[in-house]
């Protein structure tokens, strides 16, 4: 059972912005600053698109950009495009030195 | 650019003790988190755990009862040990590289079967 809750699916048409949320607890996204968010593709592993709340690594699209507000963090993939369907899963960094991932969240492009 | 390659048996037998090892290329091991994740088929990722060159480590609490992780920065490897193993830990495990507090590389995944 996932501490944080994403919604199930989100969809959007190509263009559009979306937005993905992930809320937790005081005890994870709340207490720290220490969000990340990871696309992953049907058969392929996870791949990290944004970390500590709101930065990119190298080569990500800056049409993706993150936030957070009390214990709700979120993403945000601007000028969607079909490419941008995939599963994305937030993680936070949680009391006691874990990490705990959300459950997931299908974007859709229509 | 690093890389990260897990080895390991892909089958085992319930009760038994799986026994992971990452190794990783192109840098050392030196003052990076090194973390163990799985994935069950059609389910989202679960952090293991993660441990540092230091030797610090931290494990997920609903693990952490059967869980080591260790590291062996002269031979640029890490390592996971879960014992008791059940169906339940059917799943792909993947070792991968702390970029802050975000987990930037990740090896391509091994797939790990849990059957009698």
């Amino acid at each position: 059972q996932s501490a944080l809750t994403q919604p199930a699916s989100v969809s959007g048409s190509p263009g559009q912005s979306i937005t993905i949320t992930c809320t937790g607890s005081s005890r994870d996204i709340g207490g720290y600053n220490y969000v990340s968010w990871y696309q992953q593709h049907p058969g392929k592993g996870p791949r990290l698109i944004i970390y500590e709340v709101s930065l990119r690594p190298s080569g990500v699209s800056d049409r993706f950009s993150g936030s957070k507000s009390d214990n709700t963090a979120s993403l945000t993939i601007s000028g969607l495009q079909t490419e941008d369907e995939a599963q994305y899963y937030c993680l936070s960094y949680a009391t006691g030195s874990l990490y705990v991932f959300g459950p997931g969240t299908t974007v859709s492009v229509l | 650019q690093v890389q990260l390659q897990e080895s390991g048996p892909g089958l085992l037998k319930p009760s038994e003790t799986l026994s992971l090892t990452c190794t990783v290329s192109g840098d050392s091991l030196n003052d990076f988190y090194w973390n163990w994740i799985r994935q069950p088929a059609g389910k989202g990722p679960q952090w293991i755990g993660r441990i540092h060159t230091s030797g610090r480590s931290s494990y997920s609490p609903s693990l952490k009862s059967r869980v080591m992780m260790s590291i062996d920065t002269s031979k640029n490897q890490f390592s996971l040990q879960l014992t008791s193993v059940t169906a339940a830990d059917t799943a792909v495990y993947y070792c991968a590289r702390n970029l802050g507090f975000g987990v930037s590389h990740w090896g391509q995944g091994m797939s790990v079967t849990v059957a009698s």
